[in-house]
């Protein structure tokens, strides 16, 4: 079936670098793409979104990269600090239909990122 | 403004009984999405409800159902609980199609 997978499940990476977190999905019917952090004990926090007419999005600190092409997402997280330290999802979703009942998210698994001082 | 609200934060069950969980959605949200969270595993989406009704539902047996009440707070029901039910399951609201905005999550756990 359709998924949403990630190729690292584990990041590490010394405070003040460049983070880099990849996801791969496969349904190409996804419109819109999510990047959610979940700190131990808290629920996911949304981080930065994309949709498919664009490719690449900005936002403080992160930058979210689409390639259609290969049905590839990434996170950039510039200048990594010990805050950052979590677990990071993807989500992806189709586009709604006529009625609407696509707006389920589907995530992958997670990256635990460690974000080492 | 007060963020997406869950009760209880722990919550611990035998097999067999039943569990209620809670959920209060940001002011003005619509649409509530219940998602299951399985220790090491990602988040499995459960069902959504928007303005009272069922709009989509997860690959979840019956036993897992819900509603959402005319102030658009939601309840998850879990009937006949196994050991396996055991998770964090997480509640978000939105405003239909836009993005979603989690809770802390009630921690189940089926002894």
């Amino acid at each position: 079936g359709e998924s949403v997978g990630l190729h690292l499940p584990t990041l590490s990476v010394q405070e003040g670098d460049n983070s880099i977190i990849n996801c791969a999905y496969s349904n190409s019917a996804s419109d819109y793409f999510i990047w959610y952090k979940q700190e131990s004990g808290k629920g996911p926090q949304f981080i930065i979104d994309i949709r498919s007419n664009m490719d690449k999005r900005q936002g403080q600190r992160v930058t979210v990269l689409l390639n259609k092409t290969v049905k590839h997402l990434s996170l950039q997280i510039a200048a990594t600090q010990p805050g950052d330290s979590a677990v990071y999802f993807c989500a992806e979703r189709p586009q709604p239909d006529s009625g609407g009942s696509n707006y389920k998210l589907t995530f992958g698994k997670g990256t635990l990122l460690t974000v080492n001082p | 403004e007060a963020g997406v609200t869950q009760s209880p934060t722990h919550l611990i069950k035998t097999r067999g009984q039943q569990a209620t969980l809670r959920c209060s959605p940001i002011s003005g949200h619509t649409s509530v999405y219940w998602y299951q969270q399985a220790l090491g595993l990602g988040l499995q989406f459960l069902l959504w409800y928007d303005e009272g009704e069922e709009r989509n539902r997860g690959n979840f047996p019956p036993r897992f159902s819900g509603r959402q009440f005319p102030n658009y707070s939601s309840e998850l029901n879990v009937n006949a609980l196994e050991l396996e039910d055991s998770a964090l399951y997480l509640c978000a609201s939105s405003l239909q199609g836009d993005e979603q905005f989690f809770g802390p999550g009630t921690r189940l756990t089926v002894l």
